[in-house]
């Protein structure tokens, strides 16, 4: 069983389009977050959802909205896609009291033409 | 805040050789130190934590790191490296209180050859 899913894992998609990516954890945390990765790997958290709750949203076009339905989801949608929006976008997920440990999901491959 | 500097972009090395991946880190409270490795075009997988206690940390694969303090530093090692870590490694740094980012370095990418 994957511990935190995110679908698509591939998306090809053009400037101005809007996307979602959805991610889903089954290890039972209580906190998710978004990472996003760009082409030169750097790392870089842009979001984190506590209970549902928004505990971290660092400095982000409002174009990028997190939505978190329950403490198991956290989807990230994308509005007027452009094309610096390229890059890998990982979710993640940890429990709170457990040494800020966060587990990854395998990665969502966003390219946009 | 914290940050981590990885001053190693690229390691080359021979199958067989050891190795060591440098992570220094500032912050101005206690943290936690993580290493993840992410083989290409996957997802970022956990290789060891340092949280408290021993400073010597063992992880996955045969790797190990020392946290030092006085040094602010994380260092992973391996004594002899397999073709199949090749990989990029990132360290990373949290504060130990509350809810607190990860905050990553640069990531060094290990090559491993024959």
């Amino acid at each position: 069983d994957t511990a935190v899913s995110q679908t698509p894992k591939y998306l090809v998609t053009q400037m101005g389009n809007d996307k979602s990516i959805k991610c889903e954890q089954n290890l039972g945390h209580d906190t998710m977050y978004w990472y996003k990765q760009d082409s030169k790997k750097f790392l870089k958290i842009m979001f984190s959802y506590n209970n549902k709750e928004l505990i971290i949203n660092e400095t982000v076009p409002n174009r990028f909205s997190p939505k978190s339905p329950d403490k198991a989801h956290l989807n990230l949608h994308i509005n007027s896609l452009e094309l610096g929006d390229s890059a890998v976008y990982f979710c993640a997920s940890s429990q709170r009291g457990n040494g800020n440990t966060i587990y990854f999901g395998e990665g969502s491959w966003l390219t946009v033409v | 805040a914290q940050s981590v500097t990885q001053l190693d972009s690229q390691v080359p090395v021979f199958e067989e050789a050891p190795v060591e991946l440098r992570c220094n880190y500032s912050s101005s409270v206690s943290v936690y130190l993580f290493w993840y490795v992410q083989y290409p075009n996957q997802g970022l997988q956990l290789l060891l934590k340092y949280l408290s206690g021993s400073t010597l940390v063992k992880g996955i694969n045969g790797f190990e790191a020392e946290f030092n303090k006085s040094q602010t530093s994380f260092h992973l090692r391996k004594p002899s490296v397999h073709i199949s870590d090749t990989a990029e490694y990132f360290c990373a740094v949290s504060g130990n209180t509350g809810f607190q980012k990860l905050v990553f370095g640069t990531g060094t990418r290990l090559l491993v050859s024959p």
